[in-house]
């Protein structure tokens, strides 16, 4: 089976870091992608990790452990155009489909 | 400009009303996929393809047909919609199935269907 979970809404303030946790037990698995999606926007790709360790990206970064089925997002110096839905996907093994998280709803306070 | 554009954009129908949600792409991939998104259930793929006449189900296809007589376009059909299919769509393409490294999507502007 396919299963991904993430917290459900998340609130931090401006200029402050924070981690969204993404756990996942799927069939197979050939890379995790974080995805940004505004409200009533399309998602647009943050990162990706296929191997377990840290991929940074400017104030991004997000981090696999494949052998504990888990990554996080983590995002620094919060600005308040960051207040927006993270989603955590996995791709199968043969790369042909992914599944995604239910997504965290992240509110960044001034 | 490199896009995925879907048409319409918001659409109110009644219940067994056939409808058609248009999908299509200018960056030659190979790729395309149908998502629905309901609050609390995330992104659920409804159908893929992965080249021309070749499509296959997803994990909520019931309701729901597909077609991929192009590689550009993927339609979305909904033969008889009911109110369950109230949601949000979006189409995605990526380059290639088999999906080398960071071969991520890029997701259609998305539509709003409201089936009453």
């Amino acid at each position: 089976g396919q299963n991904i979970d993430q917290p459900t809404e998340m609130t931090a303030t401006e200029g402050a870091i924070v981690q969204i946790n993404c756990t996942y037990q799927t069939s197979g698995f050939n890379g995790l992608f974080w995805y940004q999606q505004h409200a009533g926007e399309a998602p647009t790709f943050l990162s990706y990790n296929v191997l377990d360790g840290l991929e940074e990206k400017g104030r991004f970064s997000s981090f696999l452990s494949r052998s504990k089925g888990y990554s996080y997002l983590l995002l620094k110096e919060l600005q308040m155009k960051d207040s927006a839905s993270y989603l955590c996907a996995v791709r199968d093994s043969y790369g042909q489909n992914f599944v995604f998280g239910p997504g965290t709803r992240l509110s960044v306070l001034p | 400009e490199a896009q995925v554009t879907q048409n319409p954009r918001y659409l109110i129908t009644v219940t067994g009303k056939k409808l058609t949600v248009t999908c299509s792409q200018n960056m030659n991939h190979e790729y395309m996929s149908w998502y629905r998104q309901d609050p609390g259930l995330g992104l659920r793929q409804i159908y893929y393809s992965m080249n021309v006449e070749v499509t296959d189900k997803g994990d909520v296809p019931e309701g729901y047909k597909v077609s991929r007589k192009e590689k550009r376009n993927f339609p979305l059909i909904l033969e008889s919609p009911s109110p369950n299919q109230t949601s949000l769509y979006f189409c995605a393409s990526r380059l290639e199935y088999r999906g080398y490294e960071t071969d991520t999507q890029y997701f259609g502007p998305g539509t709003r269907l409201t089936v009453l």
